[in-house]
C-alpha cells in the first residue's frame, strides 16, 4: 500500500541555520508533491507544490527538491527564524482518476531556537 | 475573500449523541474535502465532495458517518451515535474547480475539535 514517511523526531536548530526535512514514500509514483505548515490548534497551510518533472522549486527562503528515483522530497528553510517553528507536512495525491484526495505524512515538528 | 470556515470550533458530545460539523468553502470553490486528525496522528482523508455529489468516500467509516454538500449551504459531516474514539480534530479543505483533481493546493479551515465524553 502507499506509504509516506516523515521523520517523527522533532528537529531543533539554531536561528539562522538551514533546516532540512525529509519526506519518503513507497509503492507510489505521484504526479506532484505538496508541503504544508501546521501550527498548534490550526489547519494546515499550503506552502509549495513540486511536480514530478521538476527537480527543485523555490519560494523566498523555502526550497523543495523532488527525487522520483529515490522517492524522496527534501524541504529546506534557509536563514531559519523562531517564527518558522511549526509542524511541516508533506502530502501526495492519490485515489483513482486523480480525485484530488491527498495522503499526508505524520509531519515533522521544527523548533528554531533564538 | 474569507477563508474556509468551520463551525463549531469546539463541540462536546456525550456518547450516543449526534455530531454535526459544518464547512463553508472559500468563495468560488466547489470542491470540499474532509480530514480527521487524531491526537499524535497525521491527517487522514475521509471524503471528497462536489456540489450535490460524493466523489470519493474511501476514507469514511462504513457506519455512523455521512457527508453531504448541498446545492445551497455548507457541507455537513454528520456522525451518529458518537463514541469516545471519534474524539479528534476534523478539518475541512476546499479547492477551486479548475484545480481539483489535478495539482491544486487545498485550503484548510481551522478545524472542529470534537470531544466525546
Amino acid at each position: 500500500s502507499q506509504k509516506i514517511e516523515q521523520n517523527s523526531e522533532a528537529l531543533n536548530i539554531q536561528e539562522g541555520k538551514t533546516a532540512t526535512l525529509t519526506c519518503n514514500y513507497t509503492n507510489y509514483s505521484p504526479a506532484y508533491l505538496q508541503w504544508y505548515r501546521q501550527d498548534p490548534g490550526r489547519g494546515p497551510v499550503f506552502l509549495l507544490l513540486i511536480r514530478e518533472n521538476e527537480k527543485e522549486k523555490r519560494k523566498e527562503r523555502l526550497k523543495v527538491t523532488f527525487d522520483t528515483t529515490l522517492k524522496q522530497s527534501l524541504f529546506h528553510i534557509t536563514a531559519s527564524q523562531p517564527a518558522d517553528s511549526a509542524t511541516y507536512l508533506c502530502a501526495l495525491p492519490t485515489g483513482s482518476g486523480n480525485t484530488g484526495k491527498l495522503i499526508f505524512g505524520q509531519g515533522t515538528t521544527l523548533q528554531v531556537k533564538p | 475573500n474569507a477563508g474556509v470556515m468551520q463551525n463549531p470550533r469546539h463541540l462536546v458530545r456525550r456518547r450516543g449523541q449526534e455530531a454535526r460539523l459544518r464547512c463553508s468553502p472559500m468563495k468560488g470553490h466547489s470542491h470540499v474535502y474532509w480530514y480527521r486528525q487524531l491526537p499524535e496522528e497525521g491527517l487522514k482523508f475521509m471524503v471528497y465532495l462536489q456540489k450535490e455529489n460524493i466523489i470519493d468516500e474511501s476514507g469514511m467509516p462504513k457506519e455512523r458517518f455521512s457527508a453531504e454538500f448541498p446545492k445551497e449551504g455548507p457541507s455537513i459531516l454528520r456522525i451518529q451515535q458518537v463514541v469516545r474514539g471519534d474524539s479528534a480534530a476534523y478539518f475541512c479543505a476546499s479547492s477551486p474547480p479548475s484545480r481539483a483533481g489535478s495539482s491544486g493546493e487545498q485550503y484548510f479551515g481551522p478545524g472542529t475539535r470534537l470531544t466525546v465524553t
